[in-house]
């Protein structure tokens, strides 16, 4: 069966300090990645997305990007974190473009 | 401009009574729409779909009904239990190029009361 890891669980972190979130995927090959985040109060917004190794889509102009350098491993990155990137982040996979995608267990990040 | 609505920031049910989230989009290329439940702390898991070639779909305790017409889709959960009790997301995606691409509502809160 397939399962998602996400980590570190909680992170507290400076404003202007770097950041880095994993995301793997197990038990698939070939998965599209996702990365959303939620603020408090709202939906999930979508930042980034990932067809392939080497393939991000960014879908809101922001402080943070995404790498994709292995089939199954996806990375949310950041060289200086504003206070306005506190949220929950959840990396997602799923098998098409199309249909149900899978979240992990998500990183709460506060940005102090 | 919030695509994806959820009017209903919270609802109060007894258990063993149904629970009817509602859900309204006002995007027409819209044509698969998805439930989430969550709890805190967790990642959403995925509840139930149902494309706009059909009007209803069943899961066990969960039914998603799509109006295309009016634009809305509910999740009717019968019966209700304690379990239940947790965040639900509706979202959607359209056809063609960004169908990948899942607009999300900003939840309603089930409390499923004992």
């Amino acid at each position: 069966s397939q399962t998602i890891h996400q980590w570190p669980a909680t992170l507290v972190q400076p404003v202007g300090s770097p950041l880095s979130l994993e995301c793997t995927v197990e038990g698939t090959s070939n998965p599209n990645l996702y990365w959303y985040r939620q603020a408090a109060g709202r939906g999930l917004q979508l930042l980034f997305y990932s067809v392939g190794i080497g393939q991000i889509s960014s879908e809101v102009p922001q402080n943070l990007s995404a790498s994709r350098p292995q089939d199954r491993q996806f990375i949310l990155s950041s060289k200086k974190l504003l206070l306005s990137d506190s949220g929950f982040y959840l990396c997602a996979w799923s098998v098409s473009s199309r249909g149900e995608q899978y979240f992990g267990p998500g990183t709460r990040l506060t940005v102090t | 401009d919030q695509q994806v609505k959820q009017n209903s920031p919270s609802l109060s049910v007894q258990e063993g009574r149904i629970s009817i989230l509602n859900c309204d989009y006002t995007n027409s290329m819209f044509d698969y729409f998805l439930w989430y439940k969550k709890y805190p702390a967790e990642g959403p898991t995925f509840l139930i779909s149902i494309s706009s070639i059909k009007d209803k779909n069943e899961d066990g305790r969960f039914t998603v009904f799509l109006n295309k017409s009016a634009k809305h889709l509910s999740l009717h959960i019968v019966p209700s239990q304690p379990g239940d009790s947790a965040v639900y997301f509706c979202a959607a995606s359209p056809s063609g190029a960004g169908s990948y691409q899942l607009t999300f509502g900003k939840g309603t809160k089930l409390s499923v009361i004992p």
